[in-house]
């Protein structure tokens, strides 16, 4: 167990809905990073976080938003669902920032598939 | 951005057998992490080394920094081993994954 809680584990939803991720960091992490993995891909940045404060932006697209709360979960918002947009997503969590990334640990995903 | 790219794409082994697996990456890193991703998916952390070389039982990994790659050994293969190997670099906030490495133990 990573200490990293993603929920749900599996959602299955319709084209053109709308779903919420959620991520709980573990216990004295500051960071949440997102991280999408279609099938049979690598993983793709989404999104980062720390404190409260977005701090660094992949390739997400902009049906896709997220926050991070003063409890510090996050909580990544897809709309518009397309059938692309089926993948694994990822949270991940630690202690630092920027070049002073201390090791990440990744919760256990959510599979989402649109149909 | 950084580009991290793994070798080999795939290997198959047979139970017991020993292999090498590569990450090179474009410019210089702070931070580096293995992970294997087991056949459900699940991320797992294998190691944090930024330089240097550890062990953990069976899998050991190196990684030199100065020269830009880091190796991951595992040691008599199991077939729980099988799975996809990233490794992972920290730059600009992010970790920036490699393209992988298919393992696959056969009985």
């Amino acid at each position: 167990d990573s200490g990293v809680t993603q929920t749900p584990k599996h959602l299955i939803t319709a084209t053109g809905q709308r779903v919420t991720l959620r991520c709980s960091p573990r216990s004295g992490d500051l960071s949440v990073y997102w991280y999408q993995q279609s099938l049979d891909q690598g993983l793709q940045f989404l999104i980062q976080y720390y404190n409260g404060e977005e701090r660094a932006k992949g390739n997400i697209l902009e049906r896709f938003s997220a926050q991070q709360f003063p409890d510090l979960h996050s909580e990544l918002n897809l709309s518009s669902l397309e059938l692309g947009d089926s993948a694994l997503y990822f949270c991940a969590s630690s202690v630092g920032i920027g070049d002073g990334v201390t090791e990440a640990f990744f919760g256990q995903g959510t599979r989402l598939t649109v149909v | 951005g950084i580009q991290v790219e793994q070798s080999p794409p795939d290997l198959i082994l047979q139970e017991g057998a020993n292999s090498t697996l590569r990450c090179n990456f474009s410019d210089s890193v702070n931070n580096l992490q293995w992970f294997h991703q087991n056949p459900w998916g699940q991320l797992i952390n294998l190691f944090y080394i930024p330089s240097g070389t550890k062990q953990n039982g069976r899998l050991s990994a190196t990684t030199v920094a100065t020269e830009r790659y880091s190796l991951l050994y595992i040691s008599s293969s199991q077939t729980t081993d099988s799975g996809v190997y990233f490794c992972a670099v920290a730059t600009n906030e992010k970790l920036t994954f490699g393209t992988g490495t298919r393992l696959t133990i056969i009985p």
